[in-house]
């Protein structure tokens, strides 16, 4: 079952905007990890954000956690055609041995 | 450093034949082990994981079989393919720490036909 649900599921923006996207899961997590896949290729991590914390930079990448309202954001700040791709986000809940992705965000950025 | 090799990249079968998709990760030593299946512009579903050799563990009850002869070695299987098998086959790792992110391969394209 899924785990984490995304929104929006598609999102196009102007190359320099910024996208932002956001997931809601329902148990409790040790952490949540965004994942970046282009089209037809294999996933590849971003960014890891545990419970305890409620931001996280990396780059032109921010994320949010609010596990009172188990959700987190991705922003992508001034964004790039080169950064056109699907964004899942997954999550950790520390018993189940692997991690649980949600539906992904297909972000298209325009040139 | 440490890589991961998944092929074949694209196969086409006929319903009723078998399967083998192979996964082989270079330069770590008992990694976990997952293959995950991708239908198209969804998620992905968790098939099985493996922590060590011999070790798999089963997610949802379907037409396929997983299994892991040697360390870094994962193979995931079918007698007889259905339709419903196609779709986008993943194979990651990680490793047996806390807070580990994945690796995935570059996946296998099945369409069963």
């Amino acid at each position: 079952s899924q785990q984490g649900e995304e929104d929006p599921q598609a999102l196009s923006i102007q190359e320099g905007e910024n996208a932002t996207m956001n997931c809601s899961y329902k148990t409790s997590i040790n952490n949540l990890q965004w994942y970046r896949q282009n089209s037809g290729r294999g996933l590849v991590h971003l960014i890891l954000i545990r419970s305890n914390e409620r931001e996280k930079h990396s780059g032109r990448l921010r994320v949010t956690l609010d596990t009172s309202k188990k959700s987190s954001s991705l922003l992508i700040t001034a964004s790039r055609a080169a950064d056109t791709a699907s964004y899942f986000c997954a999550t950790d809940d520390g018993g189940r041995r692997a991690l649980t992705f949600g539906s992904g965000t297909r972000l298209q950025v325009q040139p | 450093s440490q890589t991961i090799h998944q092929w074949p990249a694209t196969l086409v079968q006929p319903v009723g034949s078998p399967l083998s998709l192979e996964c082989t990760v270079e330069g770590t030593s008992n990694p976990n082990l997952y293959w995950y299946r991708q239908a198209a512009g969804r998620g992905l579903q968790l098939l099985f994981y493996s922590v060590g050799i011999g070790q798999i563990s089963s997610e949802v009850p379907q037409n396929l079989s997983a299994s892991r002869p040697q360390d870094r070695q994962f193979i995931l299987s079918s007698k007889k393919l259905l339709l419903s098998d196609s779709g986008f086959y993943l194979c990651a790792w990680d490793r047996d720490t806390a807070d580990e992110k994945l690796f995935f391969g570059s996946g296998t394209q099945l369409s069963v036909l």
